[in-house]
């Protein structure tokens, strides 16, 4: 799984097989999670979102969880499509004091395999 | 239809001088920002501003300059004091509060030739 400041890890799955892309937070007073989704020459997309009084949040075919007890985010992609192809990087929302910011991971390659 | 925009898509920089990257956005949101990402690395911010007329650095402002002269408009000047300006720019906003993602652009690659 992926965590903020490492190289960018790769996950390959079959066409039609679920996914599931870690990420590790780094603050435990984060209360808002967000995935993003970045295929190649683009910007980042808005995927799914999560507040920290939550530990599951269901989208079309989109599954994130939160274990805050680990600090650790999880999004799951049923039945992956070749177009889920793209970087996926976690972000967390928390006040640093003068301002809220996201801080984001390092992302995660996937890559779906026909 | 809401967005931001950023431009060009494409810019080539020759060494020593500055360039401007254009990022517009008309969602009203109150808040800008300024990533640079380079290959196979995740986003590191330059700048963010929460309001006109004010902006604050990043975790990677040595050799860039911004301003907020307007709510919809948050332009980057890569100056020639940047070492190692060839990467992809991306621009955000977003509202402020708390629980509120981002909006990106698209996204400018600069290039030094």
């Amino acid at each position: 799984g992926e965590s903020v400041g490492l190289h960018l890890p790769t996950l390959s799955v079959q066409e039609g097989d679920n996914s599931i892309i870690n990420c590790a937070y780094s603050n435990s007073a984060s209360d808002y999670f967000i995935w993003y989704k970045q295929e190649s020459g683009k910007g980042p997309q808005f995927i799914i979102d999560i507040r920290s009084n939550m530990d599951k949040r269901q989208g079309q075919r989109v599954t994130v969880l939160l274990n805050k007890t680990v600090k650790h985010l999880s999004l799951q992609i049923a039945a992956t499509q070749p177009g889920d192809s793209a970087v996926y990087f976690c972000a967390e929302n928390y006040n640093s004091g003068s301002a809220r910011q996201l801080t984001f991971g390092s992302g995660t390659q996937l890559t779906v395999l026909p | 239809d809401g967005g931001i925009t950023q431009s060009p898509k494409y810019l080539f920089r020759k060494e020593g001088q500055n360039v401007t990257l254009s990022c517009e956005q008309n969602l009203n949101h109150d808040a800008m920002y300024w990533y640079r990402q380079d290959p196979g690395q995740g986003l590191r911010l330059i700048y963010y501003s929460q309001i006109v007329n004010d902006f604050q650095k990043g975790d990677i402002a040595e050799g860039y300059s911004v301003s907020r002269e307007k709510k919809e408009s948050f332009p980057l000047t890569v100056t020639s004091a940047q070492k190692n300006p060839t990467a992809f720019y991306l621009c955000a906003s977003s509202l402020t509060g708390s629980n509120y993602g981002y909006t990106f652009g698209s996204g400018t690659r600069l290039t030094v030739v």
